[in-house]
This record gives C-alpha cells, structure tokens and sequence, in this order.
C-alpha cells in the first residue's frame, strides 16, 4: 500500500478560528512532509518530520505547527486561520534509510478560510 | 527562490503530439525529479534524474539534466488527452538536505 492519506478533503474555517489537518502513511516511511500549494504556484515546503525531528522553514516558522505522535500520522495546525491562509496543504512522506528521495504525496485538504 | 522561473507556464497541444517542458534552476544540485499533478490528486513523481545520468527515459517520457546550465528538460511523445496535468520539476534545497523544492510547473493541455 503506497498511500498516504489525508482528511478531510475539504475544511472550511473562520478568521481567526484554528486549523487542524491530518495525514497518515502506512509505508513505515521516516520522513513527512507538508505543503501548502495556491492557484498557479509551486507547492511550497512548510515543515518536514524526519523521525521525530521537525524542522520547519524559516519564513513560515510562526504560522504553522506540526506533531508527529508516532510513525504513521502527522499533523498540519494554524492556531488563528488568516485569509492567507486558503490554500491546498498536501502531504507527503518519503524514506531516507532506503535513499529515495520520492516524495508520495496524499491527495491534499483543501482549506478555504471565510 | 531555486527556481529561474516563478510564474505558472501553460501549454496547449493537439494529441499526438511530442512536448518538451524546461526548468532552470539557480543551487548546484546532482539530482532532478518531475513531478505531475492531476486534478484532485497530489503530485506524482515521474522520473529521477541524476547528474551522471544525464538522460533517462520512461516509456513515453525523457528527461535531460544538464548540470553546466543548470537545466532540466522533460519530454513528452505521443501525448494522449490523458497526459494533461500541470507539471513541476523538483529538486533538493541544498544537495542531500531532503528538502525538496518545487518550480512552479507547467500546466499542459492536451485536447483530443
């Protein structure tokens, strides 16, 4: 099973409210991903766990959060969803101890902030 | 930004035809990755091309780096209807650092 899977599908949220989004992979993968992808853009790195180490990109540090509570899940938090923040968050996971730097992406949540 | 180009390029072909998509990027890297994304699902990963490779084929696709222009190509021939999706190429922010970086892709329309 090469999947990795997100929920939900779609998420509608108010200004201001929080976010939380959820992705799964059941490759036993040790590195996930999040991306936040806009209409007509590349999709964007936010954050990546690799194990249980998360690093997150510099200009997008304060704006979003993350928890990786074993292998399998991951989660994508905005604490006080912002306009800006309407996007697709797509997922990914990937293997470094086998050295493939595919990336297995999960079909994305689309978030639209009113 | 890694990428030359930051703006969305869209390509509209007939079927049948061959078609080549271009990305230039700016950090020195010896891996690419094109990536393709249908509507309603994430991206796909295509085809991995390293530095010592040069050229790689995959049934109907080819992909070239060349590392002394910091370009990658990736072809296409014989499109089918079904081939339409936006296309990004893909590589490492800084050589091993497992942080992948998109350019901005090409959206390819293949009408039938």
């Amino acid at each position: 099973d090469t999947t990795v899977k997100q929920n939900p599908r779609y998420k509608l949220a108010r200004v201001g409210k929080p976010v939380n989004l959820i992705c799964s992979q059941t490759m036993n993968h040790d590195t996930m991903y999040w991306y936040q992808k806009k209409p007509n853009q590349a999709p964007k790195l936010l954050l990546f766990y690799y194990d249980k180490i998360l690093n997150r990109e510099a200009d997008t540090f304060e704006k979003f959060q993350s928890s990786r509570p074993n292998n399998s899940f991951c989660s994508l938090y905005i604490g006080s969803a912002g306009l800006e923040y309407s996007a697709m968050y797509l997922c990914a996971s990937s293997s470094r101890r086998i050295s493939n730097e595919r990336l297995f992406f999960g079909h994305g949540t689309k978030l639209s902030v009113l | 930004s890694q990428w030359g180009e930051e703006n969305l390029q869209a390509l509209s072909i007939q079927e049948g035809e061959d078609v080549t998509m271009n990305c230039s990027y700016k950090t020195y890297t010896t891996v690419v990755q094109w990536y393709r994304q249908k509507s309603g699902k994430g991206p796909a990963q295509l085809i991995l091309i390293r530095s010592n490779e040069r050229e790689k084929r995959s049934g109907r696709l080819r992909a070239t780096l060349d590392t002394s222009s910091q370009s990658s190509s990736l072809s296409i021939t014989g499109t089918l209807a079904t081939d339409t999706a936006v296309y990004f190429c893909a590589t490492d922010a800084s050589s091993g650092s497992w942080q992948l970086i998109f350019g901005s892709g090409t959206q390819l329309t293949v009408m039938p």
